[in-house]
């Protein structure tokens, strides 16, 4: 079956902007995660969302970063007022309810800030 | 702090033979291990994990993971290496109770050679 879609797989944006970032997980996958990899760096946790809800955000590095999911299901990743240091490869991963239940991850999007 | 070190930036084996990847950790509490893999443009995938029970656990494409507690080590294992394995390999504890709140180690480029 499908696996997690994340798009786009490519970003280019200038300091300053505003950039969203989307990922649309496993059918059926309650939960919802996003991590950021920065190079050469294992992946960092951002946020979590159990249904529509974000259950834990405290990841996100500032308040610049938002993320939603409307209808428990696609969620989007928004960065507001882009930096520099902003720049790396944005990971979503959705799994079953439990932490019994192993991540499955999208490809990601690599974000580059100029 | 919690936290994950994975020591080896890199391990080079030849083809046929065993491998290990290191893995130390500092969690609270009783752990709960994983590991995942990267290969080459594309996403990171589940490899194995421990919850409770018998300290080795069995995952995909053959590999093994030895969980002990005294020396607060999970290494990743092989008895033969393919070529095809070479890959980054990254250990991730679990932070939280009841949900995916991982903390990846930088990771560990394998290299298998013919």
């Amino acid at each position: 079956g499908a696996g997690v879609s994340q798009t786009p797989s490519n970003k280019v944006t200038e300091k300053g902007k505003y950039v969203e970032l989307r990922c649309d997980p496993i059918s059926g996958h309650t939960a919802l995660y996003w991590y950021r990899q920065s190079l050469g760096q294992g992946p960092e946790f951002l946020i979590y969302f159990q249904g529509t809800g974000a259950a834990d955000d405290s990841g996100l590095p500032n308040d610049r970063f938002f993320a939603v999911r409307p209808e428990g299901s696609v969620s989007t990743l928004k960065i507001q007022r882009t930096e520099r240091g902003d720049s790396a490869v944005y990971l979503c991963a959705s799994s079953l309810m439990d932490h019994n239940s192993p991540l499955h991850f999208g490809n990601g999007t690599r974000l580059t800030v100029t | 702090a919690q936290s994950v070190a994975q020591p080896e930036d890199q391990v080079n084996v030849a083809e046929g033979n065993p491998l290990t990847v290191k893995c130390t950790y500092s969690v609270s509490g009783n752990p709960y291990l994983f590991w995942y893999v990267q290969y080459p443009n594309r996403g990171l995938q589940f490899l194995l994990k421990y919850i409770t029970g018998d300290n080795l656990v069995k995952g995909s494409y053959g590999f093994e993971a030895e969980f002990n507690k005294s020396q607060t080590s999970f290494h990743l294992k092989k008895p033969s290496a393919l070529v095809s394995d070479s890959a980054l390999y990254f250990c991730a504890p679990l932070l939280s109770g009841g949900y995916n709140k991982l903390i990846f180690g930088a990771g560990t480029r394998l290299a298998v050679h013919p």
